[in-house]
Formats: structure tokens, C-alpha cells, sequence
């Protein structure tokens, strides 16, 4: 069935350093990558995310990079700060109406000041 | 300003018990979706709904069912609940159409004893 890997399952960095998370799927039929950032005890919100006809994206300090010929993407945060302190969680879509997500198993960033 | 919620926080039940939880969403969104989030396991789509009455299994529906009677609104049932289903669960909904952000509730935090 569908899958998401997603590497690593911790990461710790020290405040101003980047910070890179990766993931594999298995559906070659994905045609969107949405990325979650879940905060200590809160909800997860969408934080950036990108479809299958774009390479790269960026908005402030972080990105995310695609290569669906690999069937990996990756998501750079670039000047961590402490609030960058969460869980993070790739997912995979074959889009249409039920945006149904398979998601990764998360990663959880810890930055120090 | 999109709102999901989840009627309990935190529930404490017994095995054997059956349990509801339910979500309502305020966005008029056509999908729903009832996800289980177990540390390092990521979160496991249980079922969705892409309409009233409408409904498919994600990957572990096992031990789970739903009801969607009303659009707004997005039942989980455990019928016999099990020790092996503590854990926390998470709500979500999107619009209908091309894939986009899932909307996620604060969480249903299941224990059974």
C-alpha cells in the first residue's frame, strides 16, 4: 500500500544552524506534498507545501524540495530558532477531491539556544 | 477562520466500554477525517468521509466505525473498546476538490484501562 518514510526521527540543532528532514513515498501516482508542524500539545497546521510540477518552493526560511523521479522530498530550515521547536509531518496526496494524506512519522526538532 | 472541534480532550474508559467521539467542523468542507497519532508511528488514517452518509477505510479501520449523518459532523465509534486503542485522536476536514490543507482539531486524548 502507500507509504511515507521519513528520516530523522529526532534532529537537534543549535539556534542559527539549518535543519533538513527527509521523506520517500511509494506511490508513483503522489502529486502533492503538504509539510505539518505540530507545536508541544497543539493541533497540526499546514506550514508550506508543493505539487508535483514544481522542484522547489520557499517562503521565509524554510523550503522544501521534490524529486519525483526519486520519489523523495525534503524540507530546509534555514536560521533555526527556538520556536522552530516542534514535530514535523511530510505527507503524500494523489490529490483529487478526498485529499486523502498519508503521512510520515514525524520528526522531532529540538533547537537550542 | 476555519474551526474543528472535538467535543473531549481527554477521556478515560474501561475495556468494553463504548465510546464515542465526535467532531464538528463550522466550513461547510465535504471531507472528514478521523487520524490516530501514536509516538513514532505518525498519524494513521482510521476512516473519511467525503460526504453525509458517505464513508471509506483508511488503513487501520479496524475496531473503528463512523457515522456522518449531518455535514458538519464526524462521529468515531468504538464499539468494544481495547487497551490498544489508547491513544490520541485527531479530527480533520477539507474542502472538496483539489488537495489543500487539511484543517486538524486539538485532539481526543483515549485512554482505556
Amino acid at each position: 500500500g502507500e507509504n511515507v518514510e521519513q528520516h530523522p526521527s529526532t534532529l537537534s540543532v543549535q539556534e542559527g544552524d539549518s535543519a533538513v528532514i527527509k521523506c520517500t513515498y511509494s506511490d508513483s501516482a503522489s502529486n502533492y506534498f503538504p509539510w505539518y508542524k505540530q507545536e508541544l500539545g497543539k493541533r497540526p497546521q499546514l506550514i508550506i507545501d508543493i505539487r508535483s510540477n514544481v522542484g522547489e518552493k520557499k517562503d521565509q526560511r524554510i523550503a522544501v524540495t521534490l524529486n519525483k523521479t526519486a520519489k523523495h522530498f525534503s524540507l530546509h530550515i534555514t536560521e533555526t530558532q527556538p520556536e522552530d521547536s516542534a514535530v514535523y509531518f511530510c505527507a503524500a496526496s494523489r490529490g483529487g477531491g478526498y485529499n486523502k494524506l498519508i503521512f510520515g512519522a514525524g520528526t522531532r526538532l529540538a533547537v537550542h539556544p | 477562520d476555519v474551526k474543528v472541534t472535538q467535543s473531549s480532550r481527554y477521556l478515560v474508559k474501561r475495556t468494553g466500554e463504548k465510546v464515542f467521539l465526535e467532531c464538528v467542523q463550522d466550513m461547510d468542507h465535504e471531507n472528514m477525517f478521523w487520524y490516530r497519532q501514536d509516538p513514532g508511528l505518525g498519524l494513521r488514517l482510521i476512516y473519511f468521509s467525503y460526504d453525509v452518509k458517505m464513508k471509506e477505510k483508511g488503513d487501520i479501520p479496524e475496531g473503528y466505525s463512523v457515522s456522518r449523518e449531518k455535514k458538519e459532523r464526524f462521529s468515531l465509534i468504538l464499539e468494544s473498546a481495547s487497551t490498544n486503542q489508547t491513544s490520541m485522536y485527531l479530527c480533520a476536514s477539507s474542502p472538496w476538490g483539489a488537495s489543500g490543507e487539511l484543517f486538524f482539531g486539538e485532539g481526543s486524548r483515549l485512554t482505556v484501562l
